[in-house]
């Protein structure tokens, strides 16, 4: 199993409510992902990092928001959730040191229900 | 732009015979493949990964898989299928060039028949 954690692993809540979803890993990872993943679907970029105080947006647009202040922990955070939020959502990390060859680790993920 | 094709939705095989799931890929350069697999309600797990030199690459639970530049495939494969393997099979593709992303295939359940 891989060092890298997310909580919860399910939250159901209301529509208009913010929320953060933690990421956290202990293999001291330059590189971190969000991705999003409906049900047995195809995974979709939302958010990455390189480092502390890098972050850039992934390939499908996302209302939420991300922040890298520590390298071992890469919060998502949604202002005001909608019920077209619900969804599996993937923390994934990989080491850098300039080589693009290195696979990434992922965490269990987050179930998400907006009701 | 790189992209993923997985042709097959999903493949179905008896348990003990030999097993491919199929992976095309497109890049500018040359690539850095990977296969991960995802059993339910669990995130990715990384089973191999083609960075150069030998095309046939081994990986983890017995899996393999053969890069073809000419095809520009790379295909997973397994000489004998367990029901434990079971899942669903992503492949994947980066280009060595600068601070390209990963992308990701679309996905291929397979289903292992006892």
């Amino acid at each position: 199993e891989a060092d890298i954690y997310q909580t919860p692993r399910y939250l159901v809540i209301g529509t208009g409510k913010k929320i953060t979803l933690e990421c956290s890993q202990t293999m001291g990872h330059d590189k971190m992902y969000w991705y999003q993943q409906d049900p047995g679907m195809e995974l979709h970029l939302i958010h990455y990092s390189y480092g502390v105080n890098s972050t850039e947006k992934g390939d499908l647009s996302s209302e939420s928001t991300v922040s890298r202040i520590r390298t071992e922990h890469f919060p998502l955070t949604l202002e005001s959730a909608r019920p077209s939020h619900t969804s599996q959502y993937l923390c994934a990390s990989s080491e850098w040191g300039g080589q693009s060859y290195n696979e990434q680790f992922f965490g269990p993920g987050t179930r998400l229900t907006v009701l | 732009a790189q992209s993923v094709a997985q042709p097959e939705d999903q493949v179905n095989v008896a348990e003990g015979n030999p097993l491919t799931v199929k992976c095309t890929y497109s890049v500018s350069g040359n690539p850095y493949l990977f296969w991960y697999v995802q059993y339910p309600n669990r995130g990715l797990q990384f089973l191999l990964k083609y960075i150069t030199g030998d095309n046939l690459v081994k990986g983890s639970y017995g899996f393999e898989a053969e890069f073809n530049k000419s095809q520009t495939s790379f295909h997973l494969k397994k000489p004998s299928a367990l029901v434990s393997d079971s899942a669903l099979y992503f492949c994947a593709v980066r280009d060595r060039g600068g601070y390209q992303k990963v992308t990701f295939g679309t996905g291929t359940k397979l289903q292992v028949i006892p």
